[in-house]
């Protein structure tokens, strides 16, 4: 099946760096990458939803100046978390969305996640 | 936005027996999909099973079957002969991609 990697796989930073975090599709074109966060035990929670050269659409809550996402590609999407701080501290998970027209249908991969921790 | 509501969140069952999860949605579509994943303890979502709205039939994928009742916006996931490795979270979510809140599945041996 279709692989979406993630990199990395687990950070620490310091309180007011920046993390950048890369989503790639490895054998697929994405039309569209969502970006979750997720607290242990507990649901994905989506952040934001990105298009190819279009502006991220980010849900209600979640700071657009704070996770900038960059889909620069329809490969590579990136998600920078800007001056993090420790309550940033979450496991952040990308999916990339593609359409087969063989079949007619969208189909959806994620990636195995970044832990990120701010200290 | 659509929203997808589970309300238990732990369930367990004995092996070989059948389990069912349950999942309520709301949209405004008309035609959408909506899909079961699992997430084991390495945190790597798998993709259960998908089923659209327009298709009455309900979607079947091996021992996982979902009961799907469009005017009631029901979504379950049936787990039959359950096997130790079922067990994990398992999210439902709807076709925008927003998970409901999980259940936690435990398989007594």
């Amino acid at each position: 099946g279709a692989v979406v990697s993630q990199h990395p796989s687990r950070v620490i930073c310091k309180s007011g760096t920046s993390v950048k975090i890369e989503c790639r599709s490895l054998d697929f074109q994405a039309t569209t990458m969502f970006w979750y966060r997720q607290f242990p035990k507990q649901s994905l929670m989506l952040m934001a939803t990105s298009n190819e050269g279009s502006k991220a659409t980010y849900e209600q809550g979640v700071e657009k100046d704070k996770f900038l996402i960059n889909h620069a590609s329809l490969t590579l999407s990136t998600l920078t978390v800007t001056s993090a701080h420790p309550e940033d501290s979450s496991f952040y998970i990308c999916s990339a969305r593609v359409f087969w027209t063989s079949g007619g249908y969208n189909e959806q991969f994620f990636g195995p996640g970044t832990r990120l921790t701010v200290l | 936005a659509q929203t997808v509501t589970q309300s238990q969140p732990e369930m367990s069952v004995q092996e070989a027996e059948t389990v069912t999860l349950s999942c309520t949605y709301d949209t405004s579509e008309s035609d959408y999909y909506l899909f079961w994943y699992k997430q084991p303890p390495s945190r790597q979502m798998i993709l259960v099973i998908r089923q659209e709205a327009y298709k009455q039939q309900n979607a079947t994928e091996n021992r996982f079957s979902v009961n799907f009742q469009k005017a009631a916006k029901s979504f379950s996931l049936k787990i039959s002969d359950s096997q130790l490795g079922d067990a994990a979270m398992y999210f439902c979510a709807s076709n925008d991609m927003r998970f409901g809140a999980g259940t936690r599945l435990t398989v007594k041996p």
